[in-house]
């Protein structure tokens, strides 16, 4: 089973501070990692994707992946109230059917943060 | 900016009865997926098709069914619902495996 593993949280931040979220991943031979909030009542959307070994930054927030640790983070600098949701690490698992190779994109469980003023 | 169309967004129906939702995607993306989604057990992947007529398993694919017949629309069935089928159902698609998927707002379905 291939999993993704993320802590559930909560994780309570103040206002401007650093926020990181981690998760780990079972299969090496992972190549496309991604970042999703969830904001209660409503659907995922992509915050960050990243392929590369290292640091990858998108205005407040960077994503890290380490592929030998098999780690992948997600770091929100200057949080603010309006970051609390739930964060998602998606990971994309190679895989096979039907004589086809395809990649299935497998969910953590999702890491609630709350940024308080 | 894609779009992902769930036309059903809230949905109440009896157990034992048919239900049908709609997905339908503008980018002619290869890929879509249905998930469903429940507290405390994630995003959980039904059934995904990486082309027209094609379809494959996902994790939980127990008492539904898929349907694609076109490019853009991909279709979940619960042929008998019942009561544990009650959760947020997400479609979602891609222009191809590995790549970012986007998600429909969302089908939130009450079976009683």
């Amino acid at each position: 089973q291939k999993e993704v593993e993320q802590n559930s949280g909560p994780l309570s931040v103040p206002e401007g501070a650093i926020a990181s979220l981690n998760c780990t991943y079972s299969d090496r031979g992972s190549q496309s990692f991604f970042w999703y909030r969830q904001y209660s009542g409503k659907s995922p959307e992509l915050i960050m994707f990243i392929y590369s070994n290292g640091d990858k930054e998108d205005g407040r927030f960077t994503a890290q992946l380490n592929k030998a640790s098999q780690y992948v983070s997600l770091l929100i600098r200057d949080s603010q109230p309006s970051d609390s949701a739930t964060y998602l690490c998606a990971v994309v698992f190679p895989s096979n059917a039907g004589g086809t190779s395809y990649g299935k994109l497998t969910f953590g469980q999702g890491t609630i943060l709350t940024v308080h003023p | 900016d894609v779009k992902v169309t769930q036309s059903s967004r809230y949905l109440v129906k009896r157990t034992g009865e048919k239900v049908f939702l709609e997905c339908v995607q503008d980018m002619d993306h290869e890929n879509m997926f249905w998930y469903r989604q429940d507290p405390g057990l994630g995003l959980r992947l039904i059934y995904f098709s990486y082309d027209v007529k094609m379809k494959e398993k996902g994790d939980i694919p127990e008492g539904y069914s898929v349907s694609r017949e076109k490019k853009e629309r991909f279709s979940l069935i619960l042929e008998s619902a019942s009561t544990n089928q009650t959760s947020m159902y997400l479609c979602a698609s891609s222009i191809d495996t590995g790549n970012t998927i986007y998600f429909g707002e969302g089908s939130w379905l009450t079976v009683v």
